[in-house]
């Protein structure tokens, strides 16, 4: 199977910050990565797919990269309404994994 | 508008078995693959199976093999998780999520919740 690994685990940022979060994959799956976005209580939300397209209805502040096994997520300028948890996953191969997830906060 | 609506949670004990359930709505159904994610209480994102649009290929997590299956009824547009030997780590609320033609877990329902406890 293959092992997602997110990076920080947890990040504390301020409003207007420029975030990155890094995903690295334990073999490569080439483009088939897609980034989460969860907030308490609720169901993820999708925000990016194959790496870098941007999900219909995404702010474009969050942008994706990355191929074969690193990956990263940016938020340009963080949003209150942008603290939550992300979470990487792979859809290269089945079983689908996820990251363990990068819990976003408030500074 | 694109619909999921789990149903079928419940608390049971430890080897017991449940079946849940995922109606939708508002998309083409048997022609998308739908898939079951688990989140465990405070925990992350756990996938569990996919069944494609036709029923065709099934796909499972090495941790509900031989005890989970995942079978949909295009008729209904429901899609289904019999869940057997229910152990306490299977505790979690689980969705139900869909593909598109691009891409994976695109829309996802609210989710249900199994306890599995003595």
């Amino acid at each position: 199977d293959i092992q997602m690994t997110q990076s920080p685990s947890s990040l504390s940022a301020s409003i207007g910050d420029r975030v990155t979060i890094s995903c690295r994959a334990s073999q490569s799956i080439t483009y088939y990565l897609n980034w989460f976005e969860q907030k308490p209580g609720k169901a993820p939300k999708l925000l990016i797919y194959a790496a870098s397209s941007l999900q219909t209805g995404v702010p474009s502040r969050f942008s994706g990269s990355g191929s074969g096994t690193d990956f990263t997520l940016t938020i340009s300028s963080l949003q209150p309404e942008d603290f939550a948890t992300y979470y990487c996953q792979q859809s290269h191969s089945a079983p689908y994994t996820f990251g363990q997830g990068t819990r976003l906060e408030i500074k | 508008e694109v619909q999921l609506l789990e149903s079928g949670g419940g608390l049971v004990q430890p080897g017991e078995s449940l079946r849940l359930s995922c109606a939708a709505s508002g998309f083409t159904f048997s022609s998308y693959t739908i898939n079951w994610v688990r989140q465990a209480p405070g925990q992350g994102l756990e996938w569990v199976s996919a069944m494609s649009g036709r029923g065709g290929r099934t796909f499972y997590a090495d941790s509900v093999k031989g005890r989970f299956s995942i079978s949909r009824d295009n008729s209904q547009n429901t899609l289904y998780l019999q869940m057997d030997t229910l152990r306490v780590e299977d505790t979690a609320i689980y969705y139900c999520a869909r593909d598109s033609a691009e891409t994976t877990l695109v829309q996802w329902g609210q989710g249900t919740l199994v306890v599995v406890s003595s």
